[in-house]
């Protein structure tokens, strides 16, 4: 099944404990990405990858770390969080010429105490 | 940068009602799409439609890129209709969407 998986789907944890959240996806996709959601402001773009080693920032990646080491793998680094981190998490992926045809995952449910 | 508005932010309707939902977008844009969050928070695509209109079974689109707008209709709602339906806008060679905060819509049995 064609999918896009995260890993926790919920997560609470301290100010400054690092974490991450992985993100994987079976569709052989060159485009992936991570948003958040906050209520009443949408989805956000957090950092976009369009291939292997190839990543770039999007409209809210203070805080944040990306890797993309393989195709299929994108994790989302937190490296000392903060309460104003708290928020819903989603990956997606697409294909390269046709990118903003995204496959969303599940979400991931972070709280920062 | 680009602003998304969406309207109305809430909505209410009874099964079998029609529904209207809007997007405006203030800049120039080649990639508009609807996207519907169902209950329980999952994503799916529903539309690219960065001009013209487009249908698909209950759902359409229209979007007036000259006017900067965009509509999306719901006929013969069915309560699992329900959840939130977003606007994002971009342009195809930035790979970035700006989201609009979307519609929440509720439709009653």
């Amino acid at each position: 099944e064609a999918q896009v998986t995260q890993n926790p789907r919920y997560l609470i944890t301290v100010t400054g404990k690092k974490l991450t959240v992985t993100c994987s996806q079976n569709m052989n996709h060159e485009y992936m990405s991570w948003y958040r959601q906050d209520p009443g402001l949408g989805l956000r773009q957090i950092y976009y990858s369009m291939n292997v080693e190839v990543t770039d920032k999007g409209d809210v990646p203070e805080g944040y770390k990306v890797s993309r080491k393989e195709k299929r793998n994108f994790p989302l680094i937190l490296e000392s969080p903060s309460p104003n981190q708290t928020s819903l998490y989603f990956c997606a992926s697409g294909n390269a010429g046709v990118w903003y045809e995204q496959y969303f995952g599940p979400g991931t449910r972070l709280t920062v105490t | 940068g680009i602003q998304v508005e969406q309207s109305p932010p809430d909505l209410i309707l009874q099964e079998g009602a029609n529904s209207t939902l809007r997007c405006n977008f203030s800049d120039s844009v080649n990639n508009l799409q609807w996207f519907h969050q169902n209950p329980w928070g999952q994503l799916i695509n529903l539309f690219y439609i960065p001009s013209g209109t487009k249908q698909n079974g209950r759902l359409s689109a229209t979007t007036v890129a000259t006017e900067r707008y965009s509509l999306l209709y719901i006929s013969s709602s069915q309560t699992t209709d329900s959840g939130v339906y977003f606007c994002a806008v971009g342009m195809d060679s930035n790979y970035q969407l700006i989201w609009g905060a979307g519609t929440k819509l509720i439709i009653k049995p």
